[in-house]
């Protein structure tokens, strides 16, 4: 069964650094492409960020992009979201996602960590 | 920027047809895909590629295309389908997956 742990969430103030971290389980994690997708409390599905299998194609949402940086570790299975200069916009729930290899779909989805940034 | 426009809100009644549109001048170049999700819960995948379904989803789910707007049908329509339902595709040119606002589906 495919499972992705979020972790590292928290309230921190404006201004902080923040280190996302997801841990995958029952799939060759090195084989895919990840995601993040955050969601603002009652707002719609924002993607983040983008890496591929091997960690060498990376992209960014405009939103994020110089301040956010995603990694991935294969060996460990776990992929990774730096978040600076956090700004009380990016308080959401953020989501590791899996895409799929065919379509490029988000086929499987953790169950989130809650971000707040607030002074 | 370029955005997938889909209706805030559609409704339904038990047992009736819901259709949730997505539209782009960019779809049709790369297949759209649909997401479920339910309150306090993460998105579900309904339909990939336009019109493909994992196994583990009902056929009451079934996607389309037809130029420039992508479908989402639900048919024979329960309870337990109201949620947020958001269409995704992946944009070459700016090399950003796009999602849409999502839609509102009330049973009424």
């Amino acid at each position: 069964e495919v499972q992705l742990v979020e972790s590292g969430g928290g309230l921190l103030q404006p201004g902080g650094s923040l280190r996302l971290s997801c841990a995958a389980s029952g799939f060759t994690f090195g084989s895919f492409p990840m995601d993040w997708v955050r969601q603002a409390p009652g707002k719609g599905l924002e993607w983040v960020s983008y890496i591929n299998s091997a960690g060498k194609s990376i992209y960014y949402a405009d939103s994020v992009k110089g301040r956010f940086t995603v990694s991935r570790d294969n060996a460990k299975n776990s992929l990774y979201l730096e978040m600076n200069s956090l700004r009380a916009e990016d308080s959401a729930v953020y989501y590791c996602v899996r895409d799929g290899l065919v379509a490029g779909d988000f086929d499987h989805w953790g169950q989130g960590t809650l971000v707040t940034v607030s002074s | 920027s370029y955005v997938l426009t889909q209706p805030p809100s559609v409704s339904a009644a038990p047992g009736q047809t819901a259709r949730i549109t997505c539209g782009g001048n960019r779809i049709g170049s790369i297949g759209v895909h649909w997401y479920q999700q339910k309150p306090g819960q993460a998105p579900v995948l309904l339909v990939y590629d336009d019109s493909d379904r994992p196994s583990q989803i009902p056929e009451r789910f079934s996607g389309s295309r037809s130029g420039s707007t992508a479908t989402l049908t639900i048919t024979r329509v329960e309870a337990g389908d109201e949620a947020d339902y958001y269409c995704h595709m992946w944009d070459h040119i700016s090399e950003h997956h796009l999602l849409g606002g999502g839609t509102k589906l009330t049973v009424l």
